[in-house]
């Protein structure tokens, strides 16, 4: 059965901490992988869409890798309101269905 | 406008009434998605709509019945609803698989 797997569940940091969340995935012929933000009560954020291994994506104190196995998604002296749960989801292909993992919530005190 | 809208924000109803949430979007994305979302777990895909035509069902029960009108709207009727029906409905559109633009959900609530 396909799978994503996030890990930890969850993760406090301090302001400043830099840390590294991970996604692994058992996605037989991964075409994409995907990260996205939602904090509680809404819906959840696009970030970065990864589709080869060694690819790379960054935005602001976020940068998301890929290897053939697992995605991180690399934080880089986090601020609170980068505080949320991340989601990461694959893609194997045939129809539009995304695979989720269970998420990470990530705490960022000040 | 890169917003996808919802309505309402918030629904409480029994479980004989009829209901609807909508969903409306303005990018020209070709893909609108219903997903369903309980506490403390990820999303859960309920219907695909794809040009305007349901293409994926995900075996959700028939009290939950998607409507398409036009590539911009995305309704999702609801009826004889059972309290572990209970939860955030997100509604979604795409132009790239995967890359998901996301309302910020209705809150039902079946008493």
């Amino acid at each position: 059965e396909d799978q994503v797997t996030q890990s930890p569940e969850a993760l406090r940091l301090q302001e400043g901490e830099s840390s590294s969340l991970n996604c692994s995935y058992t996605v037989s012929g991964l075409r994409g992988l995907f990260w996205y933000r939602q904090d509680p009560g809404k819906g959840p954020e696009f970030l970065f869409t990864l589709y080869s291994a060694g690819e790379e994506k960054e935005k602001e104190r976020l940068k998301a890798t890929l290897t053939k196995k697992e995605s991180f998604l690399h934080i880089t002296a986090p601020k609170p309101e980068d505080s949320a749960t991340y989601l990461c989801a694959g893609y194997q292909g045939g129809s539009e269905k995304l695979v989720f993992g269970k998420g990470t919530k990530l705490t960022v005190n000040p | 406008d890169t917003e996808v809208t919802q309505t309402p924000k918030h629904l409480v109803m029994g479980m004989t009434n009829k209901k609807s949430l909508k969903c409306e979007q303005h990018m020209g994305h070709r893909a609108m998605y219903w997903y369903k979302q309980k506490a403390k777990k990820p999303p859960e895909l309920m219907f695909v709509y794809s040009y305007e035509k349901l293409s994926i069902n995900e075996s959700v029960p028939s009290r939950f019945s998607p409507e398409c009108p036009n590539s911009s709207l995305l309704n999702l009727h609801l009826h004889a609803l059972q309290p572990e029906d209970s939860a955030l409905y997100l509604c979604a559109s795409s132009q790239l698989v995967g890359e998901l633009f996301f309302g910020e959900g209705s809150r039902l609530t079946v008493l």
